[in-house]
């Protein structure tokens, strides 16, 4: 298996523009989550799906942050407008099971000037 | 307020130096204690998974220790390639799914 799979692994965008993170879950995993790392705030829970459906989403900073998970295999992350304290790595993990073990993707590191 | 602590924030040793790293925590009930190792530029990589006190895992240099309060990863006879930031993290008795990570320990391990 691939692992989870994250899109563009890099992204530098201008204050005012909207931003697309995109995820490819583990095959199989009904689980899926949106993480983001900063030196001053560590690793943080932004969502969580389970079967496609939200589950918690009260990590998310702001409603400029939105996710959706259209099927099993696929989830986006969209900040809009972006900031530049939106500037961080954002990582997508799953798990086959609700309680199940983390497996993380490269993340995206996302660079707002 | 939950909080999962590490210490030391960073941490050098020499190859072969043997040594520990902390992960306090203060959670209502405990569903189980996970580390895990990062790599610069890379996502967190799953090590241990705890559940009670008293109960240990190793794997290869590294052994994890879990007490009510906290949980150590133990590094015997540390190479280079165990230089990497090692993440604690935990879950509470009432979520089967949330993480709630420490800010991690940088380890550097020299020749």
């Amino acid at each position: 298996d691939a692992g989870v799979i994250q899109s563009p692994r890099h992204e530098v965008t201008e204050m005012g523009q909207e931003v697309t993170l995109r995820c490819k879950p583990i095959s199989g995993h009904n689980s899926l989550f949106w993480y983001r790392q900063t030196m001053m705030r560590g690793l943080e829970l932004l969502i969580y799906f389970n079967n496609n459906v939200p589950i918690d989403d009260s990590g998310m900073p702001e409603d400029r942050f939105s996710a959706k998970m259209p099927n099993a295999s696929f989830s986006t992350l969209k900040i809009q407008p972006s900031e530049p304290r939106d500037s961080a790595v954002y990582f997508c993990a799953s798990s086959w099971r609700e309680g199940g073990l983390s497996y993380f993707g490269p993340g995206t590191r996302l660079t707002v000037t | 307020e939950d909080q999962v602590t590490q210490s030391p924030e960073a941490l050098r040793l020499q190859e072969g130096e043997s040594s520990s790293l902390n992960c306090s925590y203060t959670v209502s009930g405990l569903r189980g204690l996970f580390w895990y190792r990062q790599d610069p530029g890379k996502g967190p990589e799953f090590l241990f998974t705890l559940y009670s006190a008293g109960e240990e895992k190793e794997k290869e240099r590294l052994k994890a220790t879990l007490t009510k309060k906290e949980s150590f990863l133990h590094i015997t006879a540390p190479k280079p390639e165990d230089s990497a930031t090692y993440l604690c993290a935990v879950q509470e008795v009432d979520s089967s799914y949330k993480l709630i990570f420490g800010s991690g320990t940088r380890l550097l391990v020299r020749p």
